[in-house]
């Protein structure tokens, strides 16, 4: 079975300020997926960044880039700038091994930039 | 890239009608899609596991006469919500795997909202 944590259920951060949302995870899969999602108010689900247990580098994908400490299992997603519109809950999921695609997601952490 | 579409975006129905529910993969084909349902300020709970020209694999607890889902194409898979009620009022998104950037890669749908009254 396969475990999300995201202890954080809600974070106030500063505009243009670097914020980072935590997520540790519990599995017996000897590989697995990591993702992050960004849910805006409007209810979609919006793919932001994915990272593979063998993946010797630390996914990024522009202002996102995902902290991989693999002997914590935490996938931790940093913002850098950090802007208005990066207001949003925020999910960690993972998937388990080749034929296990199932996503199973974390609590989530509603982010709200301060202008 | 891996445009996922659902229709309609709203449903308003009164209770024991049946209310179908389209999720379209647009630029891609999906041989797997999956059916979720969020309450307010939860996550995502997954219902179901759509595969295209095979039964749909329903999770525990979740009444598969009572959501039926159809996966007729690559890029098509239907979920109906039979005799719906009051309790049945949620938001549900679907979702469907791409190739990109792996394999395992979700994309979902804008969501839909039912109301049953």
């Amino acid at each position: 079975a396969q475990k999300i944590t995201q202890t954080q259920p809600g974070m106030f951060v500063q505009e243009k300020e670097a914020v980072t949302l935590d997520c540790t995870y519990d599995t017996s899969d000897p590989s697995y997926g990591l993702f992050w999602y960004k849910q805006p108010s409007s209810g979609e689900m919006i793919f932001l960044i994915y990272q593979g247990s063998y993946d010797q580098q630390n996914a990024t994908e522009g202002r996102y880039s995902l902290n991989f400490q693999k002997a914590r299992k935490s996938a931790n997603l940093v913002i850098s700038a950090s802007q208005l519109g990066d207001s949003a809950m925020y999910f960690c999921a993972m998937t388990g091994a080749p034929g296990n695609e199932k996503l199973t997601f974390g609590t989530g952490t509603r982010l709200t930039i301060i202008p | 890239g891996a445009v996922v579409s659902q229709h309609p975006s709203w449903v308003i129905c009164k209770s024991g009608t049946s209310v179908k529910i389209e999720c379209r993969s647009l630029d891609f084909q999906a041989t797997t899609m999956f059916w979720y349902r969020q309450f307010p300020k939860q996550s995502l709970m997954l219902m179901a596991t759509s595969n295209e020209g095979s039964k749909a694999t329903y999770e525990q607890g979740v009444e598969k006469d009572k959501f039926l889902i159809n996966h007729a194409s690559l890029t098509l898979s239907t979920l109906t919500v039979t005799s719906a009620h009051p309790e049945d009022s949620s938001f549900y998104i679907c979702s469907a795997r791409s190739g990109r950037p792996t394999q395992e890669t979700q994309y979902f749908g804008p969501g839909t909202r039912l109301l049953v009254l």
